[in-house]
This record gives C-alpha cells, sequence and structure tokens, in this order.
C-alpha cells in the first residue's frame, strides 16, 4: 500500500534553532517528492522537488534530502524564525503517470521567542 | 498575476443545501486540481483537468460531488446535497505542465450544519 509517514506530528523550537523534519514513504514507483509548507488559513507552498537522482535541494534555510534506497526524506530548517511556524507536508508522486499523489499528514512546527 | 483565486473564502449552509465553489486558475496554466483537507484525512486530491476536459476523478468521495471546467479560466466545485462531514477546506491549484510545482488557491472552508 502506498503510504507518506511524516515525523513528528509536531515540533516545538526556540527561535534561532536548527530542526529536521523526517518523511518515511512506500510509495512505489517513485517519480518525485516534494516538500509543502502551509501557514495557517492558507493554500500551501512548495519549498522543494527532488526526483530519484537528487539527493539534496536547498531553498534558502530549508534543505531537503532525499534516500531513495531506503525511501526516507528529511527537511532541514535552519536558524529557525517565527515565520517557520507552519505545517510542512511531504507528497510522494507515483511514476505510473497521471498525478498519482499520496500526501504525509504534516508536521506542524511551532517557532517560539 | 494574482495567482489562484478562490470564491467565497467561507460557506456556512444547512445540512441538504448545494454548494458551489468557484476557482479561477492561473492564466496560461493547463492543470487545475481541487483538493479537499480535513484534520483526519489531511489533502485529498479529488479530480484534476488537463485543458479542461477531466481526467481523474477518483478521488471524488460520491455523486454527491461534480466538477466541471467550462473554460480555461474557471471550474467549479458542486456538492449537492451536503452533508456534514463535506466540512473541510477546499483547495484549487494550477499548474503549467506534468511535473512543474502547483500553485494553490486561499481555499474555501466549508462549514455544513
Amino acid at each position: 500500500k502506498n503510504q507518506v509517514e511524516q515525523s513528528p506530528q509536531s515540533l516545538i523550537i526556540l527561535e534561532g534553532k536548527n530542526c529536521t523534519l523526517q518523511c518515511n514513504y512506500t510509495v512505489s514507483p517513485f517519480s518525485n517528492l516534494r516538500w509543502y509548507k502551509q501557514d495557517t488559513g492558507r493554500g500551501p507552498v512548495s519549498l522543494t522537488i527532488m526526483t530519484f537522482s537528487e539527493n539534496t535541494k536547498s531553498n534558502g534555510r530549508y534543505t531537503a534530502t532525499l534516500d531513495a534506497d531506503t525511501k526516507q526524506s528529511s527537511l532541514h530548517i535552519t536558524a529557525s524564525q517565527l515565520s517557520d511556524s507552519a505545517s510542512y507536508i511531504c507528497v510522494v508522486r507515483s511514476g505510473t503517470g497521471g498525478f498519482k499523489t499520496i500526501f504525509g499528514a504534516g508536521t506542524r512546527l511551532f517557532v517560539k521567542a | 498575476d494574482a495567482g489562484v483565486i478562490q470564491s467565497p473564502r467561507h460557506e456556512v449552509t444547512e445540512m441538504g443545501q448545494e454548494v458551489t465553489l468557484r476557482c479561477k486558475p492561473i492564466s496560461g496554466h493547463d492543470y487545475l486540481f481541487w483538493y479537499r483537507q480535513t484534520m483526519m484525512r489531511g489533502l485529498e486530491l479529488l479530480i484534476y483537468f488537463n485543458n479542461n476536459v477531466p481526467i481523474d476523478d477518483s478521488g471524488m468521495p460520491e455523486d454527491r460531488f461534480s466538477a466541471k471546467m467550462p473554460n480555461a479560466s474557471f471550474s467549479t466545485l458542486k456538492i449537492q446535497p451536503s452533508e456534514p462531514r463535506d466540512s473541510a477546506v477546499y483547495f484549487c491549484a494550477s499548474t503549467y505542465r506534468q511535473g512543474y510545482e502547483q500553485y494553490f488557491g486561499p481555499g474555501t472552508r466549508l462549514t455544513v450544519t
């Protein structure tokens, strides 16, 4: 069964600290993996997208990694800011064609001053 | 570009009533998606269109849900009759091409009492 599991479910960190969010998937065949940031009351915004051959991709203070062998991805946030408080959703697209996508439940991040 | 536009932003209706959600995709985008997000189930793809044609509606929960795209700049998602379990945030998204980033609208928060 195609699944995407994220951990932790929620996380509280102090402003300026780093954190890492995890995503494990069992989607097969694999096409790509995206991380989205969703602010409260708004639609998701894409942070990174990685295909099978990519191990790391950065977007400012956000760095995503992908291990296609173990089917794991992580999103690392450096020097967190209050504006990083949001839900982070891992989304895996199946390689079967079309837009067959499986969404993780998300990690809710709270950055405190 | 103003981004993906959705209306209304909030809708409160009584069980049994018809509800119509509207979406205007980004100009030039050939793909349009309807998603539903709830706390229990997270984000779910309901249906997507390519060049105004419905391609995959396997995510539509039941016959009470229908979606149309009469032209490249407008789509509707209709629920008739509505039920309390339809309460959710409904997002519309568009993209230029398969594999490209999807741009989400601000969502419509639907409450069915």
